[in-house]
């Protein structure tokens, strides 16, 4: 357990709304992560964080925000939910001093009609 | 889970047996290997890992072999249980911040 917290676990949008996804964390990590994950598809990166106000895209960034304002929460935002963006998001973190494995929070469904 | 697709390999096997759950790689300079194991409507959850000076590492119950000439990577169980039932994927670090995963093999395990 890497003390990560997703919210919402389930949500039902419609195309064009905006969408906000919350990780939490306790243990106070430097990196945090959004992923997804889609049939046919390893999971892809979204963007990731490396500190407070310190984040960077990875490979599937387009139509996605990112916040961190404190260490403990790492936003993940739909400007505009378009169909294409229903999915299951994954929240990781990294441990310090680790070799690099991720450790994930319990998943977001989010599906946008 | 479910999320994962519909259409992934599968192995089946019997309780008892051992399981060998394959994967390929893509990248030669890639330097540390992850196993995940994914139930249905969970996040993915380490199972153990391997760096490339390596070729075999042993955990409780899995084995981790790496075949760098041939960029394969396989993950054995040992004894294989009805609560090892899931799905499985590799990932590799083919650079800072990049772990590239695999999209998966379902292990059925019948008691």
């Amino acid at each position: 357990d890497a003390g990560i917290t997703q919210s919402p676990r389930h949500k039902v949008t419609e195309t064009g709304t905006p969408v906000t996804l919350r990780c939490h964390q306790t243990e106070n990590h430097r990196y945090m992560y959004w992923y997804r994950q889609d049939p046919g598809h390893g999971l892809r990166l979204i963007h990731y964080s490396y500190g407070v106000k310190d984040t960077d895209k990875g490979e599937v960034s387009d139509g996605y925000s990112v916040s961190r304002s404190k260490t403990e929460d790492f936003l993940l935002t739909l400007e505009s939910a378009t169909s294409s963006q229903t999915s299951v998001y994954f929240c990781a973190i990294t441990r310090e001093g680790s070799t690099g494995e991720l450790f994930f929070g319990e998943g977001s469904r989010l599906t946008v009609l | 889970g479910e999320s994962v697709g519909l259409h992934l390999p599968t192995l089946s096997v019997q309780e008892g047996d051992n399981s060998i759950i394959n994967c390929a790689y893509s990248n030669s300079a890639s330097d540390y290997f992850i196993w995940y194991k994914q139930e249905s409507g969970k996040g993915p959850q380490f199972i153990i890992d391997i760096r490339s000076n390596m070729d075999k590492r042993q955990g409780q119950r899995v084995t981790v072999l790496l075949n760098k000439t041939v960029k394969h990577l396989s993950l054995q169980i040992a004894a294989t249980q009805p609560g090892d039932s899931a799905v499985y994927f590799c990932a590799e670090r083919t650079g800072f911040q990049k772990l590239v995963f695999g999209t998966g093999t379902r292990l059925l395990v019948s008691p």
